[in-house]
């Protein structure tokens, strides 16, 4: 295994169209997290999935972001209409209990 | 207002120097991480600290966590070119609720 990967590495969209995200965490961790990360600034959190249970959404996360882990390994974070401030590194990380989070390469997203 | 805060923001040092960092919080942790995080890459873990006091070593990087949870530090001794990067502390705040602080970007000159 070589970590956790993402995909795309980057994407870049117009306001209003819908996009989405992937993430393959390392395989035998059972928990899963996203977060966003601007310039100048720490990655904050979005949502966490332990297996296939999302157990906890940030407020960031508004009505326009949806995400998924279907069968507890790889997840998708979607996000409808985007809009100018969605623009940012959106990164996942996996981990089994307090071992710290192995983070994937994130992907960059702007919006036109 | 950022749950950790991180000091000094940026800093700029010659090789072979010293420096320290420092993540200080008002909440206490079940457990604290450091990253190093370089340009359009993720965060690479670096340590775990889980018990109040403990000291971890990494080669020239020693951590350190607060007796009370709530603080910890970071030190680099005989800073080199390659440690350059956003170091960034994070703490399990509420069982995987995980909050990041915003970092200290650090330039080491050679």
């Amino acid at each position: 295994d070589t970590g956790v990967s993402q995909d795309p590495r980057h994407k870049i969209t117009k306001r209003g169209q819908n996009v989405t995200f992937r993430c393959d965490p390392i395989s035998e961790h059972n928990r899963l997290y996203w977060y966003r990360q601007t310039l100048g600034q720490g990655p904050e959190f979005l949502t966490y999935f332990q297996n296939e249970a999302q157990l906890e959404k940030s407020r960031l996360l508004s009505d326009r972001f949806s995400a998924e882990r279907p069968k507890g390994s790889f997840s998708t974070l979607e996000i409808q209409r985007t809009e100018q401030g969605d623009s940012a590194m959106y990164l996942c990380a996996s981990s089994s209990h307090l071992v710290g989070q192995f983070f994937g390469p994130g992907t960059r997203l702007t919006v036109l | 207002t950022q749950l950790l805060e991180q000091s000094p923001q940026f800093l700029s040092i010659q090789e072979g120097e010293n420096l320290t960092v420092y993540c200080n919080s008002s909440s206490v942790f079940s457990s604290l991480q450091w990253y190093r995080q370089e340009p359009g890459e993720g965060p690479v873990l670096l340590v775990t600290v889980v018990t109040g006091g403990e000291v971890k070593k990494l080669k020239r990087l020693t951590f350190q966590f607060g007796d009370a949870r709530k603080d910890s530090s970071l030190h680099i001794t005989a800073a080199q070119p390659g440690d350059t990067g956003l170091y960034l502390c994070a703490g399990d705040y509420n069982n995987n609720d995980m909050r990041f602080g915003a970092g200290t970007r650090l330039t080491v000159k050679p």
